[in-house]
């Protein structure tokens, strides 16, 4: 595997369960991120993790839950979510650590919420 | 907070030909960086260009190329000579440096560009 990705693509999900989205990047970067491309707003970040560490938190509400267990692993725990948080889900890494290198984003996973 | 602006929510030109497409900011920042995203359809998002704020000099990478107007807070995307691969979503990016490396992007709401052959 190369660059980031992300499983699953495609993710149907009712109002009441739990499940989770996981990311990986493969590029020794040491900064993660959660974004939501929904189709009538722009692309909005939602989490940032630099080191393992949760450096920003854009209001999200309490329903999303991101996980860094290492640099290379990101992970976002749903549950009990809305329809209108259906959308597509992007990560992204970057190097981090105080050096500057664009954002690489893995493909995304579309989620449905019924 | 800082916003970003794409005007043109779609355009269309035809191959071969020139086109530019248009992004404002607005930032009270004075060390950020800025960035062209594309995403075709289906696929994932890849950079197609980047310009840090303290340079002066508009960059270029193969036939893209932007016009950065710093005082005018206008950062545009010139595709010259436009292929069929060009047809994506064109994401215009803001990022505010803090030197901790980690910086989210602010994005606009994307311009729709199609490449008719």
């Amino acid at each position: 595997e190369t660059g980031v990705t992300q499983t699953p693509r495609h993710l149907v999900m009712g109002m009441t369960n739990k499940k989770s989205l996981k990311c990986e990047q493969h590029l020794g970067h040491n900064a993660m991120y959660w974004y939501k491309q929904s189709a009538k707003k722009p692309l909005e970040l939602m989490f940032v993790y630099n080191f393992k560490e949760q450096t920003e938190n854009n209001s999200v509400p309490s329903r999303f839950s991101p996980e860094c267990p290492n640099s290379s692993h990101l992970f976002l725990h749903l549950h009990t979510l809305q329809p209108e948080d259906s959308a597509l889900y992007l990560c992204a890494s970057s190097q981090g650590g105080g050096r500057f290198t664009e954002q690489f984003f893995g493909p995304g996973t579309r989620l449905t919420v019924l | 907070a800082q916003t970003v602006t794409q005007s043109q929510p779609e355009m269309s030109v035809q191959e071969a030909e020139t086109v530019t497409l248009s992004c404002t900011y607005d930032t009270s920042e004075s060390n950020y960086y800025l960035f062209w995203y594309k995403q075709p359809p289906s696929r994932q998002m890849i950079l197609v260009i980047r310009q840090e704020a303290y340079k002066q000099q508009n960059a270029t990478e193969n036939r893209f190329s932007v016009n950065f107007q710093k005082a005018a807070k206008s950062f545009s995307l010139k595709i010259s000579d436009s292929q069929l691969g060009d047809t994506a979503m064109y994401f215009c990016a803001f990022m505010m440096y803090s030197g901790g490396g980690a910086d989210g992007l602010t994005f606009g709401k994307g311009t729709h560009l199609i490449i008719q052959p």
